[in-house]
């Protein structure tokens, strides 16, 4: 099993939707980051959470550590946030990130 | 400026050749950092630079050697590979160095370089 869990693996959404994407891990954490990636692209890192909620225009991020679960959510989704959105997770050592297998987002027209 | 520059983005190389991948960023961040990243996987850690010295190695074949010239430029030089070592190569650099808390570990990544072995 892995230690950081995303679901849903694919998602296709219509333009204007409201989405969440779901990160839970079974280890202690010290910070948990959301990032994206677009097709053949880098990474762009969106948030990093120790606690509580984040909100970036459209993009709303949230943890619950005794849970261990984390959502981001997209509001008014636009083909644009069409990529793949990546949970990892630091514990100990700050260099060593685990991170989950990713959820594609398709939104279409 | 706040990225961090890859070159080259794509390079086709046989198994015989010598390269070498660059990262450059001018942010001041002084951890470093390669991943290897396969197709529909999440990246994999290679190397950590922390203030120029290699803090980590995670079991890395030879035919991948990192440098750090200075704080600012981190290679990858590579030699006599192998098909499967074909894959996109992340660069990312980060404030905070390895063994501080994670949570002020932002990373910055780059383009990345789309490295294909024949």
């Amino acid at each position: 099993k892995n230690e950081v869990e995303q679901s849903p693996q694919n998602l296709t959404a219509q333009e204007g939707e409201f989405i969440t994407i779901n990160c839970s891990y079974s280890v202690g954490i010290s910070a948990l980051h959301w990032l994206q990636q677009h097709p053949g692209g880098g990474i762009v890192s969106l948030f990093m959470l120790s606690s509580g909620k984040k909100k970036h225009g459209r993009l709303i991020a949230t943890i619950n550590i005794q849970e261990k679960h984390s959502s981001l959510h997209i509001t008014a989704s636009h083909p644009r946030d069409s990529a793949v959105y990546i949970c990892a997770v630091g514990a100990g050592t700050a260099s060593k990130l685990t991170f989950g297998t990713g959820t594609r987002l398709q939104v279409t027209l | 400026d706040t990225e961090v520059t890859q070159t080259p983005k794509h390079l086709v190389m046989g198994m015989t050749n010598k390269k070498s991948l660059k990262c450059e960023q001018h942010m001041g961040h002084r951890a470093m950092y390669w991943y290897k990243q396969k197709a529909k996987k999440p990246p994999e850690l290679m190397f950590v630079y922390s203030y120029e010295k290699l803090s980590i190695n995670e079991s890395v074949p030879s035919r991948f050697s990192p440098e750090c010239p200075n704080s600012s430029l981190l290679n990858l030089h590579l030699h006599a590979l192998q098909p499967e070592d074909s894959a996109l190569y992340l660069c990312a650099s980060s404030q905070s160095t390895p063994g501080t808390l994670a949570n002020t570990n932002v990373l910055t990544f780059g383009a990345g370089s789309r490295l294909t072995v024949l």
